[in-house]
């Protein structure tokens, strides 16, 4: 089984719907973060969380959200889907104590907003 | 802001040498990072430099000069498995966060 565990994999969606991505991990760490992909731009930070309850916004996190309700698991939601976040979405954890950027990716998740 | 640039793209042959070149201007400095993925799959982690000078580690080396703002990763005796995506990453004090490169996908040729 995955350390980094997303859900759903693949989504396809309407615009004005609200999408949940769910992240769940088994490695113990305390930071964790959501990134989206998209071709030509690479990794992009939208969220960050190093323990929890604590949120931190990233470089482009306008219409996103995100909840970190255990140490294990922290959530990405896009409250009204627009079709401009069509992308990859990636989780990624890494250990507190560090901070040395290792960070563990899951598979991610592609959603597409029709 | 935060820039850090890499060519979008390379060709190599197998059994040869590549280098993949990635400079940055960032505010804050505290560590390059290389990653590597594979179409479709997560990035995994590569390699890490703080300090000036190169890490091997097997067929992958990486340099950083920091009064420079550059770094490469060189691959050796490169095989089919190799294609992929190569991504270059500035760890930013202000914030504790890795900035990533937008990448450059290295198809390797028989």
């Amino acid at each position: 089984d995955a350390d980094v565990t997303q859900t759903p994999r693949n989504r396809i969606t309407k615009t004005g719907k609200r999408i949940m991505l769910e992240c769940s991990q088994t490695k113990g760490h305390d930071r964790m973060y959501w990134y989206r992909q998209d071709p030509g731009l690479g990794l992009r930070l939208i969220y960050y969380s190093f323990d929890v309850k604590d949120i931190n916004k990233g470089e482009i996190s306008d219409g996103y959200s995100v909840s970190r309700q255990a140490q294990a698991k922290f959530s990405l939601s896009l409250e009204s889907a627009i079709p401009n976040q069509t992308a990859l979405y990636f989780c990624a954890t890494e250990p507190s104590g560090r901070g040395t950027g290792e960070l563990f990716f899951g598979e991610g998740s592609r959603l597409t907003v029709l | 802001g935060q820039n850090i640039d890499q060519p979008t793209e390379m060709t190599a042959t197998e059994g040869a040498i590549v280098q993949i070149n990635c400079t940055y201007q960032t505010s804050g400095f505290n560590g390059l990072f290389w990653y590597q993925q594979h179409a479709g799959e997560a990035p995994t982690f590569l390699s890490y430099n703080v300090l000036d000078g190169l890490e091997e580690k097997g067929r992958f080396s990486s340099f950083l000069s920091r009064s420079k703002g550059y770094s490469y990763l060189l691959l050796k005796e490169l095989q089919m498995k190799d294609s992929a995506s190569y991504l270059c990453a500035v760890f930013i004090p202000n914030g504790n966060k890795l900035v990533f490169g937008a990448g450059t996908i290295l198809r390797v040729k028989s």
